[in-house]
């Protein structure tokens, strides 16, 4: 059973702060996404990775940047927190290929102030 | 552009009557298509994908490609199925991002 772990489900962070979301998959998966989920928007790409020290940014790469060391980890990296990036950030991973199934962790929920 | 469009935000339904979440899609080629769902505080799951032609808790959906369209459906809603539904559309070439509609929240009432 694939499991993608989050490792901070609730933060809390001031203006200013750096903040790193931690995200590990089990299954081996070349493909590693980081996204956020707000009301009404939908699921917003931030970063997809498709292998170590690969990346592409997605659709609302500004203000975040990733890191991919190793296979199984992937990170999310908000250099200087803002309020409107108060949100629920999702990690996923998929394996290689189209029409795969994506399996996505429980989410971080993180509030700026 | 691709695209997925779920036209409605919120849909509320009562028990037992039929449910249809519509996805419409936007895409040159012959693209790979997914409901995914949300069940309150759970994470983001497959619900079923056209592919499979098979039906899950009671869900089918059928791709339309006239219509690019991928409703959703099930004849009798249930109260465990208030969630939160996504389209999403898997591109078959390129860099395979995933694209994902803004969901639609289906609330059964009894």
């Amino acid at each position: 059973d694939v499991k993608v772990t989050q490792s901070s489900r609730y933060l809390v962070k001031r203006t200013g702060e750096k903040v790193f979301l931690e995200c590990v998959q089990d299954m081996d998966h070349e493909n590693m996404f980081w996204y956020r989920q707000d009301p009404g928007l939908g699921l917003r790409l931030i970063y997809f990775s498709y292998d170590v020290k690969m990346k592409e940014k997605g659709d609302i790469p500004e203000g975040y940047s990733v890191s991919r060391e190793k296979k199984e980890r992937f990170s999310l990296i908000l250099e200087s927190a803002s309020t409107n990036q108060t949100s629920m950030y999702l990690c996923a991973s998929t394996e290689q290929g189209s029409g795969n199934t994506i399996y996505f962790g429980e989410g971080s929920w993180l509030t700026v102030v | 552009a691709q695209r997925v469009t779920q036209p409605e935000k919120l849909l509320s339904v009562f028990k037992g009557a039929p449910v249809e979440l519509k996805c419409n899609y936007s895409y040159s080629g012959s693209p790979e298509l997914f409901w995914y769902v949300q069940y309150s505080r759970q994470r983001l799951q497959l619900l079923l994908r056209h592919i499979s032609r098979e039906s899950i808790k009671g869900f089918t959906a059928d791709l339309n490609k006239g219509e690019t369209s991928f409703h959703l459906k099930k004849p009798f809603a249930q109260e465990e199925d208030s969630a939160m539904y996504y389209c999403a559309l898997s591109p078959t070439s390129g860099t395979y991002k995933y694209i994902f509609g803004t969901g639609t929240r289906l609330k059964v009432l009894a």
